[in-house]
């Protein structure tokens, strides 16, 4: 069935490491791939997503690689802050003829300690 | 910019009681949406809604729940009889595009709700 894997379930860094979040998706007809943040008690907000055209996109410190062959795609934070400590969740677009429904991952918590 | 608003932000009910979960999408968006996560769970699709019917919507979206869009700017969940486990957060999103088409055209991302905590006790 359609289902989002996404590991791991919590990251701790320092402040100024790197982060990588690692998602796999079963649907192979999935097309959009978004990542969101969510600060505890908030909405998720969209930070970075990508298309299946598209294998990288980089938005300042924010990059997302996929790799539609293997049904992975990946978030890297790199020069992480402690702004950043949220619960991140990777998204894959599922359906045809125009649904349009995400299904997410189980959340990666990330941690940044000062 | 324009948001997604949702009210209330926290509805307290008891078990077997109605609720109405309302949102207010985007203006000009029009491809509406209900999530729900449990504490601490990841958010999982319910419905999805366009031109006034349901698109499709999940097992979880069972006949205690419908939605409707009763004028030009609200989108509404009800719960007909609440269960302890519809203690959820909702979210209410919407988006302007359904999907690449035929021509290609690119996707708009769904604008999320601040969401509505629903406890049902």
């Amino acid at each position: 069935g359609e289902n989002v894997e996404q590991h791991p379930s919590t990251l701790s860094v320092q402040e100024g490491d790197s982060a990588v979040i690692k998602c796999t998706y079963s649907d192979s007809a999935s097309n959009y791939f978004p990542w969101y943040k969510q600060e505890l008690g908030k909405r998720p907000q969209l930070i970075i997503d990508i298309r299946s055209n598209v294998g990288e996109k980089k938005d300042q410190r924010i990059a997302v690689t996929l790799n539609k062959t293997a049904k992975h795609f990946s978030l890297h934070i790199t020069e992480t802050q402690p702004e950043d400590s949220a619960v991140y969740f990777c998204a894959a677009r599922v359906g045809s003829g125009g649904y349009n429904k995400l299904i997410f991952g189980a959340g990666t918590r990330l941690a940044v300690h000062p | 910019e324009p948001e997604v608003t949702q009210t209330p932000s926290h509805q307290v009910t008891q078990m077997g009681q109605e609720v109405i979960l309302r949102c207010v999408p985007i203006s000009n968006h029009l491809y509406f949406y209900w999530y729900r996560q449990i504490l601490g769970q990841k958010v999982e699709f319910l419905v999805s809604f366009y031109n006034n019917e349901i698109s499709e919507k999940s097992e979880i979206f069972d006949d205690q729940f419908s939605v409707e869009r009763p004028d030009g700017s609200n989108f509404t969940l009800k719960i007909r009889s609440t269960k302890l486990e519809d203690s959820a957060m909702y979210f209410c999103a919407s988006s302007d595009l359904r999907g690449e088409t035929q021509t290609g055209r690119l996707m708009k991302e769904q604008y999320f709700g601040p969401g509505t905590r629903l406890t049902v006790t």
